[in-house]
């Protein structure tokens, strides 16, 4: 079936530093990859997606690489900010199948300080 | 594109009471989506409509739970009976299905809490 694994929180890392969080999936077909952002208070927001394997999406500073021969989909910033503090999620939307829902991972907290 | 609304964006209803939510997706959007997400959890799918038609239901969503989506426009999502464990916040999200391509937009949901 499908899934997704993320990596536990809460992540805290003080402004500029180095942000990965993990991200691996099983799929029964040909997935595209997606990563969404929850601030406070609102609802999810598309980051950054991937539909084929060695795809890299980016946004805001943010890149994830579709990495088929590994099954993995890791968020990665360079420098992050205090405004990146929010739960990420890494989903999988089954491209192969009449389906359209979305597999989510658990979350990840990230908390940045100045 | 207004994005996707949802109403309304809080509701405390009593146990056994009925409660009705209303989602409106972006225009044009083919798809739509209901997920259901509790506390340090990730969204987990409710069911779907393409058009007007409702394509999948999630063993989550029990006889308690109809949505409908006349005429394929806005949506809603009804629960009979509510039960304590139906406290959640109710995500919609819509799309435009396109082959090999599809990204859902989610609007801000609507947080339940059933006393």
């Amino acid at each position: 079936g499908n899934s997704v694994t993320q990596m536990e929180g809460p992540v805290t890392l003080s402004e500029e530093a180095f942000l990965t969080i993990n991200c691996t999936y099983t799929a029964t077909g040909y997935p595209s990859l997606f990563w969404y952002v929850q601030y406070p208070g609102e609802g999810l927001q598309l980051l950054l997606k991937a539909t084929k394997a060695d795809d890299k999406g980016s946004n805001k500073g943010f890149e994830a690489t579709y990495r088929k021969e590994t099954t993995s989909f890791h968020l990665e910033k360079g420098s992050v900010q205090v405004s990146d503090s929010a739960v990420y999620f890494c989903a999988l939307g089954d491209r192969g199948s009449t389906l359209g829902r979305l597999y989510f991972g658990r979350g990840t907290q990230l908390t940045v300080w100045p | 594109d207004t994005g996707v609304s949802q109403n309304p964006r809080h509701k405390i209803t009593k146990r056994g009471q009925n409660v009705t939510f209303r989602c409106d997706p972006i225009s044009e959007h083919n798809r739509l989506y209901w997920y259901r997400q509790t506390l340090g959890q990730g969204p987990e799918f409710l069911t779907y409509f393409q058009n007007e038609a409702q394509l999948e239901k999630s063993r989550l969503l029990s006889d308690r739970f109809s949505a409908e989506r006349p005429k394929g426009s806005f949506s809603t999502l009804e629960i009979q009976r509510t039960e304590q464990g139906d406290s959640a916040m109710y995500l919609c999200a819509s799309s435009l299905a396109l082959a090999g391509s599809e990204t859902q937009y989610f609007g801000p949901g609507t947080r339940l809490l059933v006393l």
